[in-house]
């Protein structure tokens, strides 16, 4: 059964830095694409940023670029996302999703972990 | 800026059907950058679930109630047969030329 478990969030002041980790397991990490979407209170989704099977590729959106870093290690099957500069349009619940192999799709997501900015 | 746009909400009878439109914006469609769409599903308080992908592709476990199609610059999802548990909020999403992904604006149904 393949299962994404998010932790790291919690709240943090406006500039601060915060480290969100993803725990995948059930299938083979390492073939797989992986991906940060958020959702702020009440809003729909964002996609936040993604990073290939061997980390070769990776992107964010504008929002975020230049302050999230994206990274993965797979001997240890964590996606990891690294928050600087957080602002509080940075509030939201951080969904880790798994890339469908097949498509450009996300089959698996974890239940997400919470981030709240504010002083 | 590059968009999907969606409507906020639809209400549709039980038993009938609705369509869910998801309209491109600033993107590329002549150049493939509106092929992979997606289509995913969420319930208050839970994670999303990917109900299609590839425009019309169900993944197991979808009901056959759940298609999709695409002409141009739009995308649509259509629920047929709609029942109670189809109350919940729906997100278009597709991949673009710059390894990107967009989400729509998203449509929450009501089955009344």
């Amino acid at each position: 059964e393949v299962q994404l478990v998010e932790s790291g969030g919690g709240l943090v002041q406006p500039g601060r830095s915060l480290r969100l980790s993803c725990a995948a397991s059930g299938f083979t990490f390492d073939d797989y694409a992986m991906h940060w979407v958020r959702q702020a209170p009440g809003k729909g989704l964002e996609w936040v940023s993604g990073i290939s099977w061997n980390s070769g590729s990776i992107g964010y959106a504008d929002s975020v670029k230049g302050r999230f870093t994206i990274s993965r290690d797979n001997a240890k099957n964590s996606l990891y996302l690294q928050m600087n500069s957080l602002r509080a349009e940075d509030t939201a619940l951080y969904y880790c999703a798994k890339e469908s192999g097949y498509s450009y799709a996300f089959d698996y997501w974890g239940q997400g972990t919470l981030v709240t900015v504010s002083s | 800026q590059s968009a999907l746009n969606q409507i906020a909400s639809v209400a549709g009878s039980a038993g009938h059907w609705l369509d869910i439109p998801c309209t491109a914006i600033g993107i590329d469609t002549d150049t493939g950058e509106f092929e992979n769409v997606a289509w995913y599903q969420q319930h208050p308080g839970k994670a999303p679930k990917l109900l299609l992908y590839d425009v019309t592709e169900r993944p197991s476990g979808t009901s056959d109630r759940f298609s999709a199609s695409k002409s141009g610059d739009t995308a649509s999802l259509t629920i047929s047969g709609l029942q109670p548990e189809d109350e919940a909020d729906y997100y278009c999403s597709s991949y673009t030329n710059s390894d990107t992904f967009l989400f729509g604006s998203g449509t929450t149904v009501t089955v009344l």
